[in-house]
């Protein structure tokens, strides 16, 4: 596709729930990176995929939170057990190298209630 | 770790008035990227900087790294309703890993 793709746009689940959310990365990037967004805060870093391995994943909160890129293309952060607190708008951005420049998909927002 | 300040938080501005936003990073950056984020939307890539003192101008927008490349501006020179939006600076951690965001500056104009 011409940009980066997240599905679902919305996604609204009970606390205690397991959800998936799913980012179809530029075609040719190797480097793909998932933020969280809160409102009025700038774009927080969860991880970092760099082809298929997770290069850096400092960023995920606690072990509730997982992600993989199983071909090293499409990539699902999946959160076990959610909680109020993980409601925010998931981010995925994918570039041409790490640390270059970053083109975001238009976010899962995540509410959970 | 490293931190990325942006001041003001949120500026409110008439058409035709100019803004400014600055960025501070807490360690030298071997660059700087600049993004804008519409109402709604998500952050889009504007420019990076490389140099030190570097200044690189986008029609009314100028953008500039300091010498010692911890700080960095932009300034945007008549702003215009369609200028509506938050600035978000970002720049690389010392492992190029990922891109460390300032909480932006949210800029409203009124006609």
């Amino acid at each position: 596709g011409a940009g980066v793709s997240q599905t679902p746009s919305n996604k609204v689940t009970e606390k205690g729930k397991y959800v998936e959310l799913r980012c179809d990365p530029i075609s040719g990037h190797t480097a793909l990176y998932w933020y969280r967004q809160s409102l009025g805060q700038g774009p927080e870093f969860l991880i970092y995929f760099q082809g298929t391995g997770a290069a850096d994943d400092s960023g995920l909160p606690n072990d509730r939170f997982f992600a993989v890129r199983p071909e090293g293309s499409v990539s699902t952060l999946k959160i076990q057990r959610t909680e109020r607190g993980d409601s925010a708008v998931y981010l995925c951005a994918s570039s041409a190298d790490r640390a270059a420049t970053l083109h975001f998909g238009n976010g899962t927002r995540l509410t959970v209630t | 770790g490293q931190q990325v300040m942006q001041i003001p938080q949120y500026q409110h501005v008439q058409e035709g008035e100019d803004f400014t936003t600055y960025c501070n990073s807490s360690t030298t950056l071997s660059n700087i990227q600049w993004y804008k984020q519409r109402p709604g939307g998500h952050p889009v890539f504007l420019i990076q900087l490389v140099k030190s003192g570097e200044v690189k101008k986008q029609k009314r927008l100028t953008f500039q790294f300091g010498e010692a490349k911890k700080n960095s501006s932009l300034h945007i020179t008549a702003t215009q309703t369609t200028d509506v939006g938050t600035y978000f600076c970002a720049g690389p951690n010392s492992g190029y890993s990922t891109l460390t965001f300032g909480k932006g500056t949210m800029l409203l104009v009124s006609p």
